[in-house]
Order: C-alpha cells, then sequence, then structure tokens
C-alpha cells in the first residue's frame, strides 16, 4: 500500500513570497490532515478536511494560508506572503475515519521543509 | 484546553538498555493515544495505538500503557538498539478532535 505523498520535499523562499504545496493521501482515505511543525515542537494542526469539505480550520493563519482539496482526494496548502515564522516542516496525514470510529489511526507523509529568508 | 507533555525533553543511553519515555496529559477525557516515531528530515512513522478503553499496546521491544485518570502514558523500549536513535512523540485525541502532541523525546542510544 503506497504511503500518503508530498512534494515538494525542501522549499526555500523569501519572505512575502508565495508558496504552495501538494499531497496526495492513501487510496480510500477520507480524512486528510495539515500539521505545521516548528523545529523542537510537535506538530500542530493547521486544517483537517472530511473527503472535501473542511472539519476543522481554527488553527489557520486565514489571513496568509488557505487550502484546497478538490474532489476530496489530492490537497493543496499554499501561504501568501510567507513571514519568517513560517519556516517549519509542513506534514500532510490521511486517515481513513475522521470521526470516533474505531481506530481512526493517522499515516503521515514525509513533510515539506518550508525555510523563509 | 488539552496539554501534552514529554519528559525528558533529551535522552541519551548506552545500547543494550532498557528505558522508558514519559507522556503526560491535562484532560483525561481523551478518545485514544498514540506513540509516533519521528527521523530526522522525514515524517511521523505510528508505533503504538492505545484506545482509552486499554490499559497497554505491545509491538515488538516496544510497550506503551495508559493511565487515564492519572493523565499518564509511558512507552517502554527494551534492549535499546542504535536504530531506535529518534525523536519520540505521543499525541492525545478526543472524539473526533484534532490529535495534540508532546513536543517529544530526543533519544539517541550509543553504541
Amino acid at each position: 500500500e503506497a504511503g500518503v505523498a508530498q512534494s515538494p520535499r525542501y522549499k526555500i523562499i523569501e519572505k512575502r513570497q508565495s508558496v504552495a504545496f501538494w499531497c496526495n493521501p492513501i487510496s480510500g482515505h477520507a480524512t486528510l490532515y495539515w500539521y505545521q511543525q516548528i523545529l523542537g515542537q510537535g506538530p500542530k494542526l493547521l486544517i483537517q478536511f472530511q473527503n472535501n469539505g473542511v472539519v476543522d480550520d481554527s488553527q489557520l493563519p486565514k489571513d496568509r494560508f488557505s487550502a484546497e482539496r478538490l474532489k476530496g482526494v489530492d490537497s493543496t496548502l499554499k501561504i501568501q506572503p510567507a513571514k519568517l515564522e513560517d519556516s517549519a516542516v509542513y506534514l500532510c496525514a490521511s486517515s481513513y475515519i475522521g470521526t470516533s470510529g474505531i481506530r481512526n489511526e493517522q499515516f503521515f507523509g514525509p513533510g515539506t521543509r518550508l525555510t523563509v529568508l | 484546553k488539552q496539554e501534552v507533555t514529554q519528559i525528558p525533553a533529551a535522552l541519551s543511553v548506552p545500547e543494550g538498555e532498557n528505558l522508558v519515555l514519559n507522556c503526560s496529559f491535562t484532560d483525561s477525557a481523551i478518545y485514544n493515544l498514540q506513540w509516533f516515531r519521528q527521523d530526522p528530515g522525514k515524517g511521523l512513522t505510528s508505533l503504538l495505538l492505545i484506545q482509552s478503553s486499554q490499559r497497554e499496546q505491545t509491538s515488538g521491544r516496544l510497550n506503551a500503557s495508559l493511565d487515564k485518570s492519572s493523565g499518564r502514558s509511558t512507552l517502554y523500549i527494551a534492549a535499546s538498539q542504535p536504530g531506535d536513535s529518534a525523536t519520540y512523540l505521543c499525541a492525545v485525541k478526543k472524539g473526533a478532535q484534532k490529535l495534540v502532541f508532546g513536543q517529544g523525546t530526543r533519544l539517541t542510544i550509543n553504541p
């Protein structure tokens, strides 16, 4: 079974520029998550999708971050414009059942490391 | 608001030793708790998932315990190996809500 795919793996941009990340979840997984992991900290959820609908985006800085999941499969996360404090690893994860179902284990992709100069 | 704390932040032990990593959480009304491993530059790999009704889970040399009433979980690693060197993260989930992660314990096993 193929895992969660993300691209690019690394990205370096200057502040105020725009950047986009792509995620392809495990086939059949209805729920998709984007996390931000700052160096030395645990991941923090930015947004959760159930199919192509947003379940939780309470910690997404909506003035600069946006995400979409067209057709309920692939997803993109965009930052526009980027700030220095956005430097982090952006992780995508997926799970088979996103609600209080049995064993809704999350599977993570390798992440995209963003450096904002 | 759920908060998850992992102590210590870093741990270095000689190869072959048994060790325990600690995780504590402030809200005991959790649905499950998950332990992850993260290697440098890589994503998270799920190690063990404990449902709220369970007390422990085992996989190979790993054993995770859960004490909901005291808000604690431990990850026990037996006979540590250099390949076990990584950052270990615990995360708790409450119903349909998001996973809340601790900051991780960076483990180094010295040959």
